[in-house]
């Protein structure tokens, strides 16, 4: 079973300080990498991808990628209430198919 | 239209009553998902279409559950005989083709009572 893990939180953080998420996949043929943002209630939308190993850098957002260590995160530097969220990891997966394997989400609380 | 659309939003029904769920994609989009989240759970993958052809259902649960594309298009995703443990939100999701990004519709939330 291909999975994708993540620690539920919830993270608590102040505002302005950087949040850092983590996730790790036991898919080692993953090769693209997503983290969506799902606020209650509503669908999940794409905030970051990466595909190489590294850092990917977009706004206040940084996604990290070590597919040696099947590690992937995400830092949001000044971390705003507006980012309160669950943040779901997803890993396409090797097996011939295009989909997307998703772990069960981190619960993101920034406090003013 | 726009987005992703699914219909019902919201559907209660009975126990040993059958279902089916409606996902409108984004216009052009080839490639078609539906997903399951249970409250306070991640995305369960259900099934993906490319085109009107599905080349994985592994994620469906039971033999209960169905899907079906036409037109390369409109999506229905049946469910038989609902158990309570069928009760979850059903997202719909396409991209242009393959595991991009997902453009998600805003849910069908299934009741079994």
């Amino acid at each position: 079973q291909k999975e994708v893990e993540q620690n539920s939180g919830p993270l608590s953080v102040p505002e302005g300080a950087i949040a850092s998420l983590n996730c790790t996949y036991s898919d080692r043929g993953s090769q693209s990498f997503f983290w969506y943002r799902q606020y209650s209630g509503k669908s999940p939308e794409l905030i970051m991808f990466i595909y190489s190993n590294g850092d990917k850098e977009d706004g206040r957002f940084t996604a990290q990628l070590n597919k040696a260590s099947q590690y992937v995160s995400l830092l949001i530097r000044d971390s705003q209430p507006s980012d309160s969220a669950t943040y779901l990891c997803a890993a396409s997966f090797s097996g011939g198919y295009n989909k997307l394997i998703f772990g069960a989400g981190t619960r993101l609380a920034v406090h003013p | 239209g726009a987005g992703v659309s699914q219909s019902p939003s919201n559907k209660v029904t009975e126990k040993g009553k059958d279902v089916e769920l409606r996902c409108d994609p984004i216009s052009g989009h080839t490639a078609l998902y539906w997903y399951r989240q249970s409250l306070g759970q991640g995305l369960e993958f259900l099934i993906y279409f490319q085109g009107n052809s599905a080349p994985d259902k592994s994620g469906l649960p039971s033999d209960r559950f169905s899907a079906e594309r036409t037109g390369g298009s409109v999506s229905t995703l049946t469910i038989q005989r609902t158990q309570q443990e069928d009760s979850a939100v059903y997202l719909c999701a396409s991209s242009r083709q393959g595991p991009g990004e997902l453009f998600f519709g805003e849910g069908s939330r299934l009741t079994v009572l």
